[in-house]
């Protein structure tokens, strides 16, 4: 079956560096990825909508300059956390949108924790 | 390994027919359980969870979802059915610090 692979698992760095997380879709391509956030004991929160080869869209309160987000081919997504402080410690999980069939694939997350 | 499925990869109802999607899911402990619906074009919506308490979970638009612990089951179902809920049903079960979703159910809803 389709597969999403997302990378890394977990990432644990200093407040005020950067982190990027990737998103691939390994075994088809995916024209549409989204990037969600979640908090403990919360639900997951939609942060941006990344179209392959334009700028992502964001949801509101979501700082753009804060997660940036690239989409540079059909099946590569990525997320930068930026200049990472103790609040954006999060589970931050992808998901992929088969072009062939429009079904959606999540990837396992990446726990961040920024010290 | 911690695991969630949903064995219906796509259902047909009737508008009007009642509806239950499945989900079981592989954990341990007792997980956090939800149920999201993503209709065309859109991002994922959340239909309703369970952390603890009431087995018997509410959600919005009439939907309802019961946690059977004996059977590592939380089941989506709702009593009649509308056009405007065909879409992809996703079960999602949430432990400490992972997410796992299953794989989804396609909706199909006939006038």
């Amino acid at each position: 079956g389709a597969v999403v692979s997302q990378h890394p698992s977990w990432v644990i760095c200093k407040s005020g560096t950067s982190v990027k997380i990737e998103c691939r879709s390994l075994d088809f391509q995916a024209t549409t990825m989204f990037w969600y956030r979640q908090f403990p004991k919360q639900s997951l929160m939609l942060m941006a909508t990344s179209n392959e080869g334009s700028k992502a869209t964001y949801e509101q309160g979501v700082e753009k300059d804060k997660f940036l987000i690239n989409h540079a081919s059909l099946t590569l997504s990525t997320l930068t956390v930026t200049s990472a402080h103790p609040e954006d410690s999060s589970f931050y999980i992808c998901s992929a949108r088969s072009v062939n069939d429009e079904k959606l694939f999540f990837g396992s997350g990446t726990q961040l924790s920024v010290l | 390994a911690q695991s969630v499925t949903q064995p219906d990869i796509h259902i047909t109802v009737s508008e009007g027919a009642s509806l239950e999607l499945r989900c079981n899911y592989s954990y341990g402990a007792t997980p956090y359980l939800f149920w999201y619906v993503q209709s065309p074009g859109q991002g994922l919506q959340l239909l309703l969870k369970y952390f603890s308490g009431d087995t018997l979970v509410q959600g919005i638009k009439g939907f309802e979802a019961e946690f059977k612990r004996s059977q590592s089951s939380f089941n989506l179902r709702k009593p009649s059915v509308h056009w405007s809920d065909a879409a992809e049903y996703f079960c999602a079960v949430g432990t400490g610090n992972q997410f796992y979703f299953g794989t989804g159910t396609s909706l199909t809803v006939i006038p």
